[in-house]
């Protein structure tokens, strides 16, 4: 079965860091996505991992441990439109394909 | 167009009815996707084309779900007898179907609510 657990809910200040943790359990593993989605909007794509360690981009990082089935989005120098749900999404074929979403985490940021 | 253009936004229906929704994909996508999304959580996949085919629609939850895309590039999403159970927002995404380049571009969305 597909199985992707993330933090329901977490609250940050303006200028810090915050880590989202995401863990899945998945039949069939081709790469890791992170897609932030405000509020009554489409999700868009933030970053992708398939290989283990870290991909920087910007003020958003993640990173992916396929043997612990593990990866985290790292917000830097956090702003307050960064408010929204972040939803970590496991592709699961070879090719463009079926993706498996978590119910997200809703980041909250405060001045 | 520039992005994916979803319609349309809002339907409110009766239990019982027929709806449609549309999905008009970034061009030059080979990849078409329908997710569902419920509040409060993630989006809940449904199916994907590539091209005119369906390559996977193990995420239909019934018989009264049925998707077309007969000329690979537009996408009706059909709903028979609808239930309250269906009302979500669906999610149409695109992507250019290449193996690394495989994020996926999403429209806004079309809000049903079945009364």
């Amino acid at each position: 079965g597909q199985n992707i657990d993330q933090p329901t809910e977490m609250t940050a200040t303006e200028g810090a860091i915050v880590q989202i943790n995401c863990t899945y359990q998945t039949s069939g593993f081709n790469g890791l996505f992170w897609y932030q989605q405000h509020a009554g909007e489409a999700p868009t794509f933030l970053s992708y991992n398939v290989l283990d360690g870290l991909e920087e981009k910007g003020r958003f990082s993640s990173f992916l441990s396929r043997s612990k089935g593990y990866s985290y989005l790292l917000l830097k120098e956090l702003q307050m439109k960064d408010s929204a749900s972040y939803l970590c999404a496991v592709r699961h074929t070879f090719n463009a394909g079926k993706s498996t979403f978590g119910d997200g985490t809703t980041l909250t940021v405060k001045p | 167009g520039a992005g994916v253009s979803q319609t349309p936004s809002n339907k409110v229906t009766e239990k019982g009815k027929y709806v449609e929704l549309r999905c008009d994909p970034i061009s030059g996508h080979t990849a078409l996707y329908w997710y569902r999304q419920s509040l409060g959580q993630g989006p809940e996949f449904l199916i994907y084309f590539q091209g005119t085919g369906a390559a996977d629609d193990s995420g239909l939850p019934n018989d009264r779900f049925f998707a077309v895309r007969p000329e690979g590039s537009v996408s009706t999403l059909k709903i028979q007898r609808t239930e309250r159970g269906d009302s979500a927002v669906y999610l149409c995404a695109s992507s250019s179907g290449l193996v690394l380049a495989g994020e996926l571009f999403f429209g806004e969305g079309s809000r049903l609510t079945v009364l």
